[in-house]
């Protein structure tokens, strides 16, 4: 069945340094999404990719596409204590449901 | 004010109880979700419903019944049958489940059995 693979599995940045956050899937998609959840807290809906190549950007967060739709990328600049929390992708190919990554768990030091 | 709500925000239980899991909707979402997550993991997917009268099995159905009476309610049951039922029980909607339509999460109910 369809597999979607983050990395890293944790990741630790100190205040005001970039990062960048992997997905893959097993199967070509005909989408991705993004979501956050903080500590504590559910999943929020960010983002979600549709095109080959496509780029999305909100304020920090820049959302990658890969040509093949088999992954995808979130890079954040100048990260902020805000920005703690777990990063989840989902991809969902042609006539399937959504499949979650993983997650990226993002702890900042201050 | 549209969302989804699950109550209780915390619940205790004794081994060999089976429990009730509420989740409502007022979004008029066709499809609903449940997901378990453990500390530090990710999601998976119990049961999920395209439509009302309907549900299907998820990644890791064992142990767990669902009923979808109601197009605004998918009540989770974690039987005594689920060996290791403490974890956090996420519900999500969508318009529907298939195409382009993201999930809404309600905010979880953590489940401890002892």
């Amino acid at each position: 069945g369809q597999q979607v693979m983050q990395i890293p599995q944790y990741q630790h940045v100190q205040e005001g340094e970039d990062f960048t956050t992997y997905c893959n899937s097993s199967t070509t998609l005909s989408n991705i999404q993004w979501y956050k959840q903080r500590p504590g807290g559910h999943p929020v809906f960010l983002i979600q990719l549709v095109k080959s190549g496509e780029v999305k950007k909100q304020k920090r967060l820049t959302f990658q596409f890969g040509e093949a739709k088999k992954n995808s990328s979130l890079h954040i600049t100048a990260t902020q204590t805000t920005d703690v929390g777990t990063y989840f992708c989902a991809g969902q190919a042609a006539g399937n449901k959504l499949t979650f990554g993983g997650g990226t768990r993002v702890l900042v030091k201050p | 004010d549209g969302g989804i709500t699950q109550s209780p925000k915390y619940l205790f239980r004794k081994e060999g109880q089976n429990v009730t899991l509420s989740c409502e909707q007022n979004l008029n979402h066709d499809a609903m979700y449940w997901y378990r997550q453990d500390p530090g993991q990710g999601l998976r997917l119990i049961y999920y419903s395209q439509i009302v009268n309907d549900f299907q099995k998820g990644d890791i159905a064992e142990g767990y019944s669902v009923s979808r009476e109601k197009k605004e309610s998918f009540p989770l049951t974690v039987t005594s049958a689920q060996k290791n039922p403490t974890a956090f029980y996420l519900c999500a909607s969508s318009i529907q489940m298939y195409g382009t339509y993201e999930q809404y999460f309600g905010p979880g109910t953590r489940l401890t059995v002892t």
